[in-house]
């Protein structure tokens, strides 16, 4: 158990819907990372926050928007959801920002859209 | 540019034998860190082992070391005594320390399988 929480574990919606996904952190981690892996894009980096704020941004359509709100726990919204959203979306939490700081990954959640 | 290349997509070893997943990584930042994540069947990904640039010694955790070849930007995850257990995807990965984003790159994976 990497101390990292993640809900739903599954969740299965219609194409055109919204989906909001949830994570805690670790204990005392201050920086929440998403990722995003499907079959033909692997293991993609999709946004960063760090003490509530907005770091780094990668891959993330503007379809999708997180934030992490005071207590840490993180939120990633996904709408106008399409086929080629479904995927298994990972958060990930840090103590810091080096490259150093090993990133624990929460379980996941898995998305299909039918 | 940052990027993580795995040339074995998939292997077969005997239980109890040791095995190597390649690894080879391109930056340009002096300063980064390697990572090996497991990823079993049931989806999550399990941190295994992490080797800093600077460090002069490879790492080890357990059965898992880090073969780290710097000049030759190699990073292979060696397992000692593989058990049942261990198969598994496995994913190299790496991070920049003065990237505009830390995050983390991951390779394409290696699906390591186990005979009994």
């Amino acid at each position: 158990d990497s101390g990292v929480t993640q809900t739903p574990k599954h969740l299965i919606t219609a194409t055109g819907q919204r989906v909001t996904l949830r994570c805690s952190p670790r204990s005392g981690d201050l920086s929440v990372y998403w990722y995003q892996q499907s079959l033909d894009q692997g293991l993609q980096f999709l946004i960063q926050y760090y003490n509530g704020e907005e770091r780094a941004k990668g891959n993330i359509l503007e379809r999708f928007s997180a934030q992490q709100f005071p207590d840490l726990h993180s939120e990633l919204n996904l709408s106008s959801l399409e086929l080629g959203d479904s995927a298994l979306y990972f958060c990930a939490s840090s103590g810091g920002q080096g490259a150093g700081e090993t990133q624990y990954f929460g379980p996941g959640t898995r998305l299909l859209v039918l | 540019a940052q990027k993580i290349t795995q040339t074995q997509p998939g292997m077969f070893v005997q239980e109890k034998e040791a095995v190597t997943l390649d690894c080879t990584y391109d930056t340009s930042d002096p300063s980064y860190g390697l990572f090996w994540y497991k990823q079993p069947s049931s989806g999550e990904m399990i941190f295994l082992i992490y080797q800093g640039s600077y460090d002069q010694q490879n790492a080890t955790e357990g059965r898992y070391s880090l073969n780290f070849q710097k000049a030759r930007k190699s990073a292979n995850l060696v397992i000692s005594a593989s058990q049942l257990g261990d198969s598994a995807m496995y994913f190299c990965a790496m991070r920049e320390e003065y990237s505009s984003a830390s995050k983390i790159i991951f390779g394409s994976g290696t699906r390591l399988s186990i005979r009994p």
